[in-house]
């Protein structure tokens, strides 16, 4: 059975301390792996798709990258902005349904 | 800009009562999605249809729970009766390939 595990289950952080989130999974075969970002009482925002080990994307102070176990979302001196809870998921079929983790809700403290 | 839609935002209902929900996906997505996202379990598939066709239907309770595309641009899910247990936030999200956009949840309380 595919499995997304997120660590940790929150985070909090000053404005400023970089830190990075964790999302390993155990699937079998990836055919990409998705950062959303959900702000309470809203739908997840899409961020990132990674498909290959290796891969690196970035947005603002957002950087995503994935090994062949896990994938880290690496945040660069966070606003108070940048609050909100980080969901990974994993898909191993093309356009088929998502396999989501709990996430990690993140607190920027100004 | 394109979003999905869906209605309506917020539902209060008795045990026992119907719900409907609604979703008006991204023109041109051939695939939608329904979730269920509760503070236990996070996110979890309940339907998806692709062109409009029922693919899978595992996660939903069958006895009371029922999704159909009556055409492209309109997903339905409908729970009758409904239960406490069904209180949560479902999503719509539809997508082209592997990308997928959600809608704004229903918020789903069942009293």
């Amino acid at each position: 059975e595919d499995q997304v595990t997120q660590s940790p289950e929150a985070l909090r952080l000053q404005e400023g301390e970089s830190s990075s989130l964790n999302c390993s999974y155990t699937v079998s075969g990836l055919r990409g792996l998705f950062w959303y970002r959900q702000d309470p009482g809203k739908g997840p925002e899409f961020l990132f798709t990674l498909y290959s080990a290796g891969e690196e994307k970035e947005k603002e102070r957002l950087k995503a990258t994935l090994t062949k176990k896990e994938s880290f979302l690496h945040i660069t001196a966070p606003k108070p902005e940048d609050s909100a809870t980080y969901l990974c998921a994993v898909v191993t079929s093309g356009n088929t349904p998502l396999v989501f983790g709990k996430g990690t809700r993140l607190s920027v403290i100004a | 800009d394109a979003r999905v839609t869906q209605t309506p935002r917020h539902k209060v209902t008795e045990m026992g009562q119907e719900v409907t929900m609604r979703c008006q996906p991204i023109l041109g997505h051939n695939t939608v999605f329904w979730y269920r996202q509760t503070m236990m379990q996070g996110l979890e598939l309940l339907a998806y249809f692709r062109n409009r066709a029922p693919l899978d239907d595992s996660g939903m309770p069958k006895d009371r729970f029922s999704a159909e595309m009556p055409d492209a641009t309109l997903a339905t899910l409908k729970i009758q009766p409904s239960e406490p247990r069904d209180s949560a936030v479902y999503f719509c999200a539809s997508g082209i390939y592997n990308e997928q956009f959600f809608g704004p949840g229903t918020r789903l309380t069942v009293l």
